[in-house]
């Protein structure tokens, strides 16, 4: 079966500057998540979108935005990047908003020098 | 406010020992769903169980067990006869109305040969 996708799986950017991360979440799935998860941490949810709408925010950083496309995927965009972002990335989609399991991607690795 | 409590931060066993992992969560919302992720070294976010809140059941999938009690707002995870492939981070996890997953800190499964 279709998992979440999302890429790239590793990333190596320098203090300041930009980033981009994608996702593809399954088929036919209408809601996607973006969670971080620093090193030895939980995942810390950042920001979901429903039918291309954001629906909830976390505790995402204003230098980060995304959205969800026509086509449902989404991109995490992260800017003036800091030591401290360094972390593992994960998209997660589903359908719908209530009642339906989170299926995770095997998330991208930002490491920021 | 959701919280996930599992006060296990690691535990070591020896192949074929069975292990509990335990989860304790706060929510006041009557409908609501409680989730087990497993996270092994190489990093992704595996989906073990969803269990709603109406659902008291306790299940079994193979050397896997769940036993959710509302009484002691409890939903804990049994591992029998340990592999050293469950070597792995495993995360309890709530969702409650349409907020989002609220992790646990997670309880880091060694189990030696």
């Amino acid at each position: 079966a279709a998992g979440v996708i999302q890429s790239p799986r590793h990333l190596i950017k320098e203090k300041r500057e930009t980033a981009t991360l994608k996702c593809y979440p399954i088929p036919r799935h209408d809601t996607v998540y973006w969670y971080q998860q620093g090193p030895g941490q939980d995942p810390q949810f950042l920001i979901s979108f429903y039918e291309k709408m954001q629906s909830d925010k976390g505790s995402i950083p204003d230098r980060f935005s995304a959205q969800q496309f026509s086509d449902y995927h989404s991109e995490l965009n992260m800017s003036s990047l800091e030591l401290g972002d360094s972390a593992l990335y994960f998209c997660a989609s589903s359908l719908g908003r209530d009642d339906s399991p989170l299926h995770f991607g095997n998330g991208t690795r930002l490491t920021v020098t | 406010a959701q919280k996930v409590t599992q006060a296990q931060t690691e535990i070591s066993v020896v192949e074929k020992e069975d292990v509990t992992l335990d989860c304790v969560y706060e929510t006041r919302d009557t409908t609501y769903y409680l989730f087990w992720y497993k996270q092994p070294p190489s990093g992704e976010l595996v989906f073990l169980i969803r269990r709603n809140s109406f659902d008291e059941q306790n299940e079994i999938s193979g050397r896997y067990s769940w036993n959710f009690q509302k009484s002691t707002s409890s939903f804990n995870f049994t591992i029998t006869a340990s592999q050293v492939v469950d070597s792995a981070v495993y995360f309890c996890a709530l969702s409650a109305g349409y907020s989002t997953l609220t992790f646990g800190k997670g309880t880091m499964l060694l189990v030696s040969p």
